[in-house]
C-alpha cells in the first residue's frame, strides 16, 4: 500500500506565479484534504473534497484552489503568489469524510515563493 | 471558532523516562475527537492516539496514553519509557464530530536525550 503520495517534494516560485500540487489518497480512501503548514506553527485547514465536490474550506482566500479526479487524486491550486504563501502544503485522507476514520498524511510538498 | 492551544513551544526527556505534553481546547460542540499527531524531520504527520470526547476512558497505545478532562478541556500526552525516537514535533488536533476538518495547536518539540 504505497499510502498518501505527494508531487512535487520541494518548489520554488516567483512571486505572482501560479502552482499545482497534487496528491493521491491512500488506497481504499475517497476523501481528500488540503493544509497549509507555515515554519514554526501547526498546519491549518484549507479545504476538503469529497465526490469531486469541495466539501468545506477553511479560512483561505479564493486564490486557492482545488480539483478531485474521479479517481479520488486532488490537485490544490494557488493563484498569484505572495511571499506568506511559501509553507509545507499537506494532504491527507480519510476513507469517508467523517472523522471516525482515520486520516492519513503525505509527506508535504515544500513551497518556497521568491 | 474551535481553537487549540500547546502552551509548552519545547520538552526534553530523558530516555527512559516520563513526559507529559499539555493541550487545551476550546469549543462549544459536545460530541467532537481530539488527535494527537507526531511529525519527525521526514514531515510526514502520524497519529499517534485518539479520543473521541463522549467516551470517558482515557485512550491508551502501548508507551503512549492521555489525560482528557472534558470539563476542563484539556487534553494531554502522557510518553512513557521514552525512547530516542520519539523524538519529533508533537500536535494536539480538534475535530468537530460530523467532520474531519482539523485545528491543529502549534507544536510541541520533544527531545529525548540518551
Amino acid at each position: 500500500d504505497a499510502g498518501v503520495t505527494q508531487s512535487p517534494t520541494h518548489l520554488i516560485k516567483t512571486r505572482g506565479q501560479q502552482v499545482t500540487l497534487r496528491c493521491s489518497p491512500k488506497s481504499g480512501h475517497d476523501t481528500v484534504s488540503w493544509y497549509q503548514q507555515a515554519l514554526g506553527q501547526g498546519p491549518q485547514f484549507i479545504f476538503q473534497y469529497y465526490e469531486e465536490e469541495e466539501r468545506q474550506r477553511g479560512n483561505f482566500p479564493d486564490r486557492f484552489s482545488g480539483h478531485q479526479f474521479p479517481n479520488y487524486s486532488s490537485e490544490l491550486n494557488v493563484n498569484a503568489l505572495l511571499l506568506g504563501d511559501s509553507a509545507l502544503y499537506l494532504c491527507a485522507s480519510t476513507a469517508q469524510p467523517l472523522s471516525n476514520t482515520e486520516a492519513f498524511f503525505g509527506q508535504g510538498t515544500r513551497l518556497t515563493v521568491v | 471558532a474551535q481553537t487549540v492551544t500547546q502552551s509548552q513551544p519545547e520538552m526534553s526527556v530523558q530516555e527512559a523516562e516520563t513526559v507529559t505534553l499539555s493541550c487545551t481546547y476550546d469549543t462549544s460542540e459536545s460530541d467532537y475527537y481530539l488527535f494527537w499527531y507526531k511529525q519527525p524531520p521526514s514531515r510526514q504527520m502520524i497519529l499517534v492516539i485518539r479520543q473521541e470526547a463522549y467516551k470517558q476512558q482515557n485512550a491508551t497505545e502501548n508507551r503512549f496514553s492521555v489525560n482528557f478532562q472534558k470539563a476542563a478541556k484539556s487534553f494531554s500526552l502522557k510518553i512513557s519509557d521514552s525512547q530516542l525516537g520519539d523524538a519529533a514535533m508533537y500536535f494536539c488536533a480538534y475535530s468537530p464530530y460530523n467532520n474531519n476538518d482539523m485545528r491543529f495547536g502549534a507544536g510541541t518539540r520533544l527531545t529525548v536525550k540518551p
